[in-house]
């Protein structure tokens, strides 16, 4: 079935370095996207969005790049500090069958800053 | 300005026996979503309901699981007979528009269930 999955389940980056983080899909039928943070035992918390008419799409220290071609997803988080560690999601937005949309989560990244 | 809130926090219960979350929406938010998130697994849709209605249960086990969201007070996710396959933390969400994704989909701090 259709799903969204990430490469690489650990990530261990030094503090001050840029991070990446990476993310396949395989519903072509998506149009939209969401990074997601989650800080142990805590809920998701909404990073950046994209479309799919667009490639790249920048915030405060973060930049998601969308490669429709070959179905990738990633996220850039510039300068990292400590607060940045937790697990994070991509999801695509998928319809419902009543006229909603419900997110579909990836497994996730969990990102290590090392002071 | 309090945020989606959801409880108890942590719940522990044995083989057979009933679990109840709760989730509260945010204030003026009609919309709610429940999410079931195994552990080094990312969230999975369980149900969507506004006030009254269930939406969208696709997501929802066949049996022994329900939801509402009364007219009055918080949504209930419902588990009767709890397995120890049932052991996972539940997210509740909620939006005020209809389906509205971006930032508008908050979630809360999430209920782990452990089933003995």
């Amino acid at each position: 079935g259709e799903s969204v999955g990430l490469h690489l389940p650990t990530l261990s980056v030094q503090e001050g370095d840029n991070s990446i983080i990476n993310c396949a899909y395989s519903n072509s039928a998506s149009d939209y996207f969401i990074w997601y943070k989650q800080e142990s035992g805590k809920g998701p918390q909404f990073i950046i969005d994209i479309r799919s008419n667009m490639d790249k799409r920048q915030g405060q220290r973060v930049t998601v790049l969308l490669n429709k071609t070959v179905k990738h997803l990633s996220l850039q988080i510039a300068a990292t500090q400590p607060g940045d560690s937790a697990v994070y999601f991509c999801a695509e937005i998928v319809s419902g069958n009543f006229g909603n949309e419900k997110l579909t989560f990836g497994t996730g990244t969990r990102l290590t800053i090392i002071p | 300005n309090a945020g989606v809130m959801q409880n108890p926090r942590h719940l522990v219960r044995r083989r057979g026996q009933e679990a109840r979350l709760r989730c509260s929406p945010m204030k003026g938010h009609s919309h709610v979503y429940w999410y079931r998130q195994l552990p080094e697994e990312g969230l999975k849709f369980m149900v969507y309901l506004q006030k009254e209605n269930i939406i969208d249960e696709s997501g929802m086990p066949k049996e022994r699981f329900s939801a509402e969201f009364p007219k009055e007070g918080p949504s209930i996710l419902r588990i009767q007979q709890v397995v120890r396959g049932d052991s996972a933390a539940y997210f509740c969400a909620s939006s005020p528009t209809f389906g509205g994704f971006t930032d508008t989909q908050y979630f809360g701090p999430g209920t782990r269930l452990t089933v003995l």
